[in-house]
C-alpha cells in the first residue's frame, strides 16, 4: 500500500521568501512522486514529477523537489515566493505501473505582500 | 498533454435525484479515473474505467451509487445516484499521459446537493 503525508495544512510566507512544502511517502515498491497545484475553482495542474531518474526535479513556475529515499521525502521548494503562487498544493504517489494516484491531504500556501 | 473537458462545471441538485457528469478527452486513452474531492479535503479515487470492461471501484465506493460508463477511448461518464448532501463535492476526471508517468485532470464538476 502507498500513502503520502503532507506536514502542515497551511503554510504562510512573505513575497520573496523561500517556499518549503513538506511531503513524506510510504511505498512498498519504488515510487513515482508528483506535486500538483490547484488554483481556486480549477482542476489540478502538474508541477513536477519524479520517475526514478534524477533525484532533483525541476518543474514549472520555478518550483523544484528533491527525492530522498533515505528520508522517504519529496519536499517542494521555491527560492522566492510570488503572490501568484498562492494555491493548494498536493503531493501524490503512484507505483511505476501507474495504476492510480494516492494524494496527500494538501497544503494551502498563503503569500503575503 | 491531454485536454480534458468536463460537463457540467457545476450544478445544484435536489436530494434523491441523480446527476451524470461527462468527461471528454482530446485523444485516445486507455485508462480514465474518477476522483472525489470533498470540501476542504484531498482527492480520493472513486474508480478506474477502462474501455470495454467494467469499472474497478475503490474501497468505500459501489457501482449502484456511482455507475460509470466508458463507451470509447475518449469519453466516460460518472453518475452520482440518489444524491444526499454528503455527496456535495468536486468530482474530477483524470487520464494517464502518453508515457504513463503522469495524470492530467479536468476542471472538475462542483456539485452541491440541497
Amino acid at each position: 500500500a502507498q500513502s503520502v503525508t503532507q506536514l502542515g495544512s497551511h503554510v504562510s510566507v512573505s513575497e520573496g521568501a523561500l517556499v518549503l512544502l513538506r511531503c513524506n511517502y510510504s511505498s512498498s515498491v519504488p515510487p513515482y512522486l508528483f506535486w500538483y497545484v490547484q488554483y481556486p475553482n480549477q482542476g489540478l495542474q502538474l508541477l513536477l514529477k519524479y520517475t526514478s531518474a534524477a533525484t532533483l526535479v525541476k518543474g514549472i513556475n520555478g518550483f523544484e523537489a528533491e527525492f530522498k529515499k533515505s528520508e522517504t521525502s519529496f519536499h517542494l521548494t521555491k527560492p522566492s515566493a510570488h503572490m501568484s503562487d498562492a494555491a493548494e498544493y498536493f503531493c501524490a504517489v503512484s507505483s511505476p505501473s501507474f495504476q492510480k494516484l494516492v494524494f496527500g491531504t494538501g497544503t494551502r500556501l498563503l503569500v503575503s505582500p | 498533454s491531454a485536454v480534458i473537458s468536463q460537463k457540467p462545471s457545476r450544478d445544484i441538485c435536489q436530494r434523491g435525484t441523480s446527476l451524470t457528469i461527462q468527461c471528454q478527452v482530446d485523444s485516445q486513452v486507455t485508462m480514465m479515473f474518477w476522483y472525489r474531492q470533498q470540501p476542504g479535503q484531498s482527492l480520493t479515487l472513486i474508480a478506474t474505467a477502462n474501455q470495454g470492461s467494467e469499472a474497478t471501484y475503490e474501497s468505500g465506493f459501489v457501482i449502484d451509487k456511482f455507475p460509470i460508463s466508458r463507451p470509447n477511448l475518449t469519453f466516460s461518464t460518472l453518475t452520482v445516484s440518489n444524491m444526499s448532501p454528503e455527496d456535495s463535492s468536486i468530482y474530477l476526471c483524470s487520464v494517464e499521459g502518453d508515457v504513463n508517468t503522469e495524470a492530467f485532470f479536468g476542471q472538475g464538476t462542483r456539485l452541491t446537493v440541497v
